[in-house]
Parts: C-alpha cells; structure tokens; sequence
C-alpha cells in the first residue's frame, strides 16, 4: 500500500489555468507537507500543516492555497498559472513535526508544466 | 537563506568503492537526516542524527555530525550500482519545526 500518494503525477497546462493537486497519507501522521523542487533539484517547504492546522506559510504567491479537509489529506491549488510554476511538487507526511523530530515521508512527486 | 550545503556536488565511483558525501549548515540543529532520491522519484528517509550523537550507523551507512563545525558527512560502503541516486542532508533548527534540505550530492556508481 503506498504510504503517501499525490495525483496526477504529471500535469502539462497552459499559463492563466488553475489547478490542483491532490495528497493522501495513510500512515495516521499528523503532519503534512508541500515542497517545491525546482530543475536544480533545490527542495523548498511551502506549506506544513498539523492536524488541519497551518502551521508553516512560506513566502509563495498567494496563487497558492493548500486545503487540509482532515489529516489524511493536504491538496494544493494554483490560480493563474505562470511559467515559473513549472516544477516538481512534493507532498510530504510524518509524525506531530512541531519540533522537526521526525522523519518525513514523501510522496511520488508531480510534475507541473506550465506552457 | 539556505541551510545546508552539500559536497560534492557530484560524485562518481566504481561499484564497490566507497562514497562519501559532506553536509555543512549555519544555524543551531536539533537533528540532521539524510534522503534520497532516485532519478523520478520522491525522497525517502536513510537516518536521522540527533544534535547530541556524534555517529550513527545503518546497514552500509555511516553518519557523522561535527556540531563544533556544524558538519555532517554520509558514508556509503561497498557501493552498489542501486546506489546511484541524489542524496540531500536536511537539518531540523532548534528554533523551528521545518526541516531545511541542502543542494544535494549527484551519486553515480558504475557497475
């Protein structure tokens, strides 16, 4: 059973579209994630939530908006597309992270093209 | 800013040799993980050590963390060629609850 899952894993849109991704965890963590990683490979946090709670806001475009509907899920939607959308998202879980004591555990990964 | 710093950037060895790969980061940790990430892939967990160990061991994995110099060096025994993948420290501040990841290492191990 995969343990975090991101749909889709691939996703080709046009600048000015709005989309979402999708995240679910099935390992009863209480805390979620969303990285970006750019064509560098350079890993960045954008969201983390607890329990439903934000509890991490980096400075993204407020294009940008994650939904936790409960624990299990954190999806993310982007407004207005723009080229330098086009990256790899990560969805990421693990146990209660309010002290960065636990490991992480990431999803698949998808990959956005904005054209 | 960004945290950690890895080195070297790439690194390419024959099967059987052994990799290591170093971590350097600014600021107070309360622990320092190693992942990896194969070529597609999401990144998977290899060890977490914690401010107040020195060296921890898994399997054909050996950490180290210098907390004086806020270093931390990954070392891959008798490499495989499964082993080729990126390989990222990512260190947890005393002051907050993100973790911060560092440039990651290109490993290519040839068979």
């Amino acid at each position: 059973d995969t343990a975090v899952s991101q749909t889709p894993k691939y996703l080709v849109t046009q600048m000015g579209n709005d989309k979402s991704i999708k995240c679910e965890q099935n390992l009863g963590h209480d805390t979620m994630y969303w990285y970006k990683q750019d064509s560098k490979k350079f890993l960045k946090i954008m969201f983390s939530y607890n329990n439903k709670e934000l509890i991490i806001n980096e400075t993204v475009p407020n294009r940008f908006s994650p939904k936790s509907p409960d624990k299990a899920h954190l999806n993310l939607h982007i407004n207005s597309l723009e080229l330098g959308d086009s990256a790899v998202y990560f969805c990421a879980s693990s146990q209660d992270q309010r002290d960065g004591s636990y490991e992480q555990y990431f999803g698949p990964g998808t990959r956005l093209t904005v054209t | 800013s960004q945290q950690g710093e890895e080195d070297p950037q790439a690194l390419s060895i024959q099967e059987g040799e052994n990799a290591t790969m170093n971590c350097s980061y600014k600021t107070s940790i309360n622990n320092l993980q190693w992942y990896r990430q194969n070529s597609g892939r999401g990144l998977v967990h290899l060890i977490l050590i914690r401010s107040n160990e020195r060296e921890k061991h898994s399997g054909r994995l050996r950490v180290t963390l210098d907390t004086s110099k806020k270093s931390s060096s990954l070392l891959i025994t008798a490499s495989r060629a499964a082993d080729t993948a990126s390989y990222f420290c990512a260190t947890s501040e005393t002051s907050g609850s993100r973790l911060t990841f560092g440039e990651g290492t290109q490993l290519t191990v040839n068979p």
